[in-house]
C-alpha cells in the first residue's frame, strides 16, 4: 500500500532563517507531487506541483520555492523565512502517468510552521 | 475557470441532528466531485468522490452526497450527526484533463451533545 509521511511534524523558526521541508512517498512510481499551506482560518493554498523529477510548477509567487531530487520526494524551501509563512503545510500525491487528472488526492499528515 | 462555494464557514448541530454541508461548482467540462475531512492537526482524507458513475455518492462514516447538474450542487449529507463528525469539511472540484483541483474554503462541523 502506498503512504506518505512528512517532517518535521513541527518547527518553530525565526524570522530570516532558512527551511525545508521533506515530503515523500512510498509504494507507488512517478506520482504527481503538491505542496499546499493552510494559514490560520484559511482554506487551502496550492503552493508547487510537480509531475516528474526536476518538474516544477510554482502556483503562487512568494520566497518559496519546491525541488523534488528524486521521484518520490519533494521538498519544500526558504532561504528567509517572513512571518506570513506561518501555517500548515500539507504535501499531496495522485498517481502518475495512468491517473493524475482528475484523481483523489492522497495527504500527508503535515507540518506545523510558526515563524516568530 | 473552475470554482468551488462552500456556503457557511461554520455549521453547528445537534447530536443526532442531520448534517447538511453545501457546495455549489462551476466547471466549464463536467467535472469530478469530492469530499474531503480534515480533523484537527491532520492530513485531509478523501470522504467520497463522484465520478459520473452515480449521482448519489456513499462515503465512509455514514457520509453521502448527491451531484445535481442543474443546481451545478454537490452537497454532503449524514441522517444523524456523532461527536465524532467534527471536523473541517472540504469540497473540491477536478475538471477532466486538469492535474489541479480546486478546493473550497471549508465548512467547520460542531457538534453539540
Amino acid at each position: 500500500s502506498q503512504t506518505i509521511h512528512q517532517w518535521p511534524a513541527t518547527l518553530v523558526q525565526p524570522v530570516g532563517s532558512p527551511l525545508s521541508l521533506e515530503c515523500t512517498v512510498e509504494g507507488t512510481s512517478n506520482p504527481n507531487l503538491y505542496w499546499y499551506r493552510q494559514a490560520a482560518g484559511r482554506g487551502l493554498q496550492l503552493l508547487f506541483y510537480s509531475v516528474g523529477i526536476g518538474q516544477i510548477s510554482s502556483e503562487v509567487p512568494q520566497n518559496l520555492s519546491a525541488s523534488r531530487p528524486q521521484d518520490r520526494q519533494f521538498i519544500l524551501s526558504s532561504k528567509k523565512l517572513l512571518l506570513s509563512d506561518s501555517g500548515f503545510y500539507l504535501c499531496a500525491w495522485t498517481p502518475g502517468l495512468a491517473g493524475g487528472i482528475g484523481d483523489t488526492q492522497y495527504f500527508g499528515p503535515g507540518t506545523r510552521l510558526t515563524v516568530l | 475557470a473552475q470554482s468551488v462555494t462552500q456556503l457557511g464557514s461554520h455549521v453547528s448541530v445537534s447530536e443526532g441532528a442531520l448534517v447538511l454541508l453545501r457546495c455549489n461548482y462551476s466547471s466549464s467540462v463536467p467535472p469530478y466531485l469530492f469530499w474531503y475531512v480534515q480533523y484537527p492537526n491532520q492530513g485531509l482524507q478523501l470522504l467520497l468522490k463522484y465520478t459520473s458513475a452515480a449521482t448519489l455518492v456513499k462515503g465512509i462514516n455514514g457520509f453521502e452526497a448527491e451531484f445535481k447538474k442543474s443546481e451545478t450542487s454537490f452537497h454532503l449529507t449524514k441522517p444523524s450527526a456523532h461527536m465524532s463528525d467534527a471536523a473541517e469539511y472540504f469540497c473540491a472540484v477536478s475538471s477532466r484533463g486538469s492535474y489541479i483541483p480546486t478546493f473550497g474554503r471549508g465548512t467547520s462541523l460542531i457538534v453539540h451533545p
